[in-house]
């Protein structure tokens, strides 16, 4: 089965640059989607088939992948964006695979 | 505008079983894949099933054999069986709706809780 690897916590100050990571194997070679949930709330799509943004999810979000990393960027980061991301994949073997979450903290 | 509105979620005891209920708006469930996703408490996502617009469906390992998804054309509603439920199935259920690898639309979620 095909398994997607977050780290668990990042941390980032207020205006500056957040990165996360998802690993998986050969992950470059599949769409990634990303994923924003906030507790209590429905997780909301912010980037899909890797650097796409929905309507109405801002341009400081943008995603990129390669070889066995995707990665969400989001940049001038704000107290609003503290929340748990989550990066899925659609494999043949496994079907809709997520993530196990990495939770941004804006400092 | 798309909405989907859980319901049926609650407490039930381990074997117990639970239906949980989608109505969904602004789209034709029918010509949809649709879904449930899942979150445990401390715990990430997971898609535990997929309905597709011709009626075959996906379980997750976890509940296969256990779990039965389905919907009512007529009321455009999606359902989620859930049978033999054991306290692991302690979740948030989340309806989404999937534009085939990914999943655009969710509802607001039903907890479901299983304990004795």
């Amino acid at each position: 089965s095909y398994e997607l690897t977050q780290s668990l916590s990042v941390s980032v100050a207020l205006g500056q640059t957040a990165r996360m990571t998802c690993g998986g194997n050969n992950i470059g070679s599949k769409n990634v989607h990303w994923y924003q949930h906030k507790p209590g709330q429905a997780p909301v799509l912010v980037i899909y088939r890797d650097n796409n943004r929905p309507s109405g999810i801002p341009d400081r979000f943008s995603g990129s992948h390669s070889g066995n990393t995707a990665t969400l960027t989001i940049s001038r980061a704000q107290a609003g964006d503290e929340a748990d991301y989550y990066c899925q994949v659609w494999d043949s073997s496994t079907a809709w695979v997520f993530g196990g979450g990495t939770k941004l903290t804006v400092l | 505008e798309v909405q989907l509105v859980e319901s049926g979620g609650g407490l039930v005891q381990p074997g117990g079983s639970l239906r949980l209920s989608c109505a969904a708006s602004g789209f034709t469930v029918s010509s949809n894949y649709m879904s449930w996703v899942r979150q445990a408490p401390g715990k990430g996502l997971e898609c535990v099933s997929v309905i597709y617009s011709g009626d075959s469906t996906y379980y997750a390992d976890s509940v296969k054999g256990r779990f039965t998804i389905s919907r009512d054309n007529s009321k455009n509603t999606l359902f989620l069986q859930m049978d033999g439920l054991r306290a692991d199935d302690t979740a948030v259920y989340y309806c989404a709706r999937p534009e085939y690898e990914y999943f655009v639309h969710w509802g607001q979620g039903t907890l479901v809780t299983v304990s004795s």
